[in-house]
């Protein structure tokens, strides 16, 4: 059974910073990866999405890498600003076609 | 723009009432997807569709179902509302013809008193 582990689960940093968001998962067996942005009572946003061909995708001040065979994927974000502050979740595309297993998420804390 | 809209945005009900929830998207999308989300559980797969008059049972379909009568809607229905049934609810859709980028509607907030 696939499982999506997220590391750490809390992250608190200063604004400027450039900081790494892990992703690992059981099944290296995947189709795609998506990562995505939750605030505080809202939905989730998409971020990016990694074709499972692909060992990364970058979105303005985000880049993701994937490595299947090691059965990880890392968020990076450069330059952080208070506005990243929010829970950052990473979801594999496995065990059957179009269906997402999600991580717990890591809640993200940019102060000023 | 195209975009995904949920209702009611929150809900409260009593144990053993059935309650629907409504999902409707404009983005054309021919893949639909219920999602519920529990602290401890994460984001589970509830049901999905890949078009008109498909659904499929996903990872905790028990107590729950949906039917697809057209492209644009895929109402979820709890067939009677339990306590363990208190979650936050998501639908979602993505375009057919692979595997392609999930979007995500604002969710509904579901407690069964």
């Amino acid at each position: 059974k696939q499982e999506v582990t997220q590391i750490p689960a809390a992250l608190s940093v200063p604004e400027g910073e450039n900081l790494v968001l892990n992703c690992s998962f059981t099944d290296s067996a995947i189709y795609n990866l998506q990562w995505f942005r939750q605030d505080p009572g809202k939905g989730l946003t998409s971020l990016l999405l990694i074709q499972s061909s692909q060992r990364e995708q970058t979105s303005g001040r985000l880049n993701a890498s994937l490595d299947k065979s090691s059965g990880r994927s890392t968020l990076y974000i450069a330059a952080s600003q208070p506005g990243d502050s929010a829970t950052y979740l990473c979801a594999v595309f496995s065990g059957g076609y179009n269906k997402l297993i999600f991580g717990a998420g890591t809640r993200l804390a940019v102060h000023p | 723009d195209a975009e995904i809209t949920q209702s009611p945005r929150h809900k409260i009900t009593e144990t053993g009432r059935q309650v629907t929830l409504a999902c409707h998207q404009t983005w054309n999308h021919n893949n639909m997807f219920w999602y519920r989300q529990d602290l401890g559980h994460g984001l589970r797969l509830i049901h999905y569709s890949y078009g008109v008059q498909d659904t499929n049972k996903g990872e905790v379909s028990d107590g729950y179902s949906v039917s697809r009568s057209n492209t644009e809607d895929l109402p979820l229905t709890l067939e009677s509302a339990a306590s363990s049934q208190t979650s936050v609810y998501f639908c979602a859709s993505s375009e057919s013809g692979g595997i392609n980028e999930q979007f995500f509607g604002p969710g509904t907030r579901l407690t069964v008193l």
